[in-house]
């Protein structure tokens, strides 16, 4: 039963234009989400989150939105960069990700920005 | 610098055997976690570790142990690995204060 979902696999945008990453989640327990980003052979990294307390996060290029009703989040890239090719996980947590609040994470998206 | 350190990168077994995954980290959090991550199944939490002295199960912990061995280590066990283990495995650490996980770079795992 997967608790957070990321149904497109793959995106592909060009260089310059938005990239909009989907997830949604079908636990109301769920406090606080996170975006990773993850580039071959390599580990994860944080990239940006929200609390549900807010609607909106921004941080430079990096902005994501929270729609608590809808249970669905998006990570949108804007202006996209062709280094910003790597998958993108949802997480989601009840809390800040301690122990006792373990990350789920979806299944990952791809993104490729074409130049 | 060295964050989240995991040894080896790269595993064959043979279905049967056993081996220990490591984990290091040396950011003294308190908290630390085993993820596998296999092709449209994104990341799921195998083990993971309030605390030295403490471990809990998570999503997928079938076929594995674990062992906090102190506030910096944390090893994963595999005592009778199965072609169903061939993954890439992560650790990770955190802190409720901060957000999210630091993860390691991955041991990539193949049984056949």
């Amino acid at each position: 039963d997967q608790q957070v979902k990321q149904n497109s696999p793959s995106l592909s945008v060009q260089e310059g234009r938005i990239s909009i990453l989907n997830c949604d989640y079908t636990n109301s327990m769920f406090d606080y989400f996170l975006w990773y980003k993850k580039y071959p052979a390599e580990g994860p990294t944080f990239l940006i989150s929200i609390s549900s307390i807010k609607d909106k996060n921004e941080d430079g290029r990096f902005t994501v939105f929270l729609n608590k009703s809808a249970k669905h989040l998006s990570l949108h890239i804007v202006p996209s960069q062709p280094g910003d090719s790597a998958v993108y996980f949802c997480a989601a947590s009840r809390g800040y990700g301690g122990a006792t609040n373990k990350l789920i994470f979806g299944t990952g998206t791809l993104l490729a920005v074409q130049p | 610098n060295a964050g989240v350190t995991q040894t080896p990168k790269f595993q064959v077994l043979k279905t049967g055997q056993s081996m220990t995954l490591q984990c290091a980290q040396d950011m003294n959090h308190n908290s630390m976690y085993w993820y596998r991550q296999d092709p449209g199944m994104g990341l799921r939490l195998i083990y993971y570790s309030a605390s030295e002295g403490t471990t809990d199960k998570g999503e997928v912990p079938n076929g594995y142990n674990v062992s906090r061995l102190n506030k910096r280590e944390f090893s994963l066990r595999l005592e009778s690995a199965a072609p169903s283990q061939t993954s890439v495995y992560f650790c990770a650490s955190s802190e409720p204060e901060t957000y999210g996980y630091t993860f390691g770079s991955g041991t990539r795992l193949t049984v056949v």
